[in-house]
C-alpha cells in the first residue's frame, strides 16, 4: 500500500517560535494533501486541504496566517505553525490522496507538538 | 446539512463479537470508511463501502445501507490488541472525508 511519512514525529518548542512539519508521499503522487489536528480524546479535525501548486483551503476557524501550508510538489506538503503557543500543542496528522475522484486516503504517522 | 454519529464508548470481552454502529446524513455520498486508531497513533484504514451490503475482511466486516444512512463495523474473535478508537467517515460529493467523533472500544479479559 501507499506510504505517507511525517517529520518530525514529535517536537517540543518554546512559545513564540515557529515549527515546520513535513508530510511526504513516498511511493505515489499526492495531488491533494490534508492536514488534521487532534486534541486528546477528541476526533480528527480537518484544518486545511491543499492541492499541489495552489493555495490551501482552510476550514472555518483555522487561521491561515498562523498555520502556513505549502504544497510545492506532488510528494511534499509542509505545515508551519508560526508563533506557537501552548494551546497549539496537539497531534498533527497529514493524509494524502492520489487524485480527484480517487477515494483512498493514506495517513502519515502524525507529529506530536508540545509548546512550552 | 451533513452529520455523522457513532457511540462514544463500548466495552466487550476478549473472544466475543462487537458491532459498532454509525449513522450519517448527507446529500452527496462517495462511500463510507472505517479507520482504527490506537492511542497516540494516526488512523489506519480498515474498510471502505460504497455499495450496499457486507464486506468481510478476516475478523473485521463492514456493512452499509445507503437508503438508511447506516453502517456498522463488526469485529469477531476480539483480541486485547483491538482496544482502540474506531472512526467512521463518509466521503461527500467533493471527495472530502467527514469524520465521526470515534468510538472507543475497551476489551476486557
Amino acid at each position: 500500500g501507499a506510504v505517507v511519512s511525517q517529520h518530525p514525529s514529535w517536537v517540543i518548542c518554546k512559545s513564540g517560535t515557529s515549527v515546520k512539519i513535513e508530510c511526504r508521499s513516498l511511493d505515489f503522487q499526492a495531488t491533494t494533501m490534508f492536514w488534521y489536528r487532534q486534541f486528546p480524546k477528541q476526533s480528527l479535525m480537518l484544518m486545511a486541504t491543499s492541492n499541489e501548486g495552489s493555495k490551501a483551503t482552510y476550514e472555518q476557524g483555522v487561521e491561515k496566517d498562523k498555520f502556513l501550508i505549502n504544497h510545492a510538489s506532488l510528494t511534499l506538503s509542509t505545515l508551519t505553525v508560526t508563533s506557537a503557543h501552548p494551546e497549539d500543542s496537539s497531534f498533527y496528522i497529514c493524509s494524502a490522496r492520489g487524485g480527484q475522484g480517487i477515494t483512498e486516503q493514506y495517513f502519515g504517522p502524525g507529529t506530536r507538538l508540545t509548546v512550552t | 446539512g451533513q452529520n455523522i454519529d457513532q457511540p462514544t464508548e463500548m466495552t466487550a470481552t476478549e473472544g466475543a463479537i462487537v458491532q459498532i454502529n454509525c449513522t450519517y446524513q448527507t446529500s452527496g455520498f462517495n462511500g463510507l470508511f472505517w479507520y482504527q486508531q490506537h492511542a497516540g497513533e494516526a488512523p489506519t484504514f480498515l474498510s471502505y463501502n460504497v455499495l450496499d451490503g457486507l464486506e468481510e475482511k478476516g475478523r473485521f466486516s463492514s456493512f452499509l445501507s445507503r437508503s438508511k444512512g447506516y453502517s456498522y463495523l463488526l469485529l469477531k474473535e476480539l483480541q486485547m490488541k483491538d482496544s482502540a478508537s474506531y472512526l467512521c467517515a463518509f466521503m461527500d460529493s467533493n471527495y472530502q472525508l467527514i469524520w465521526g467523533a470515534g468510538t472507543k472500544l475497551i476489551i476486557k479479559p
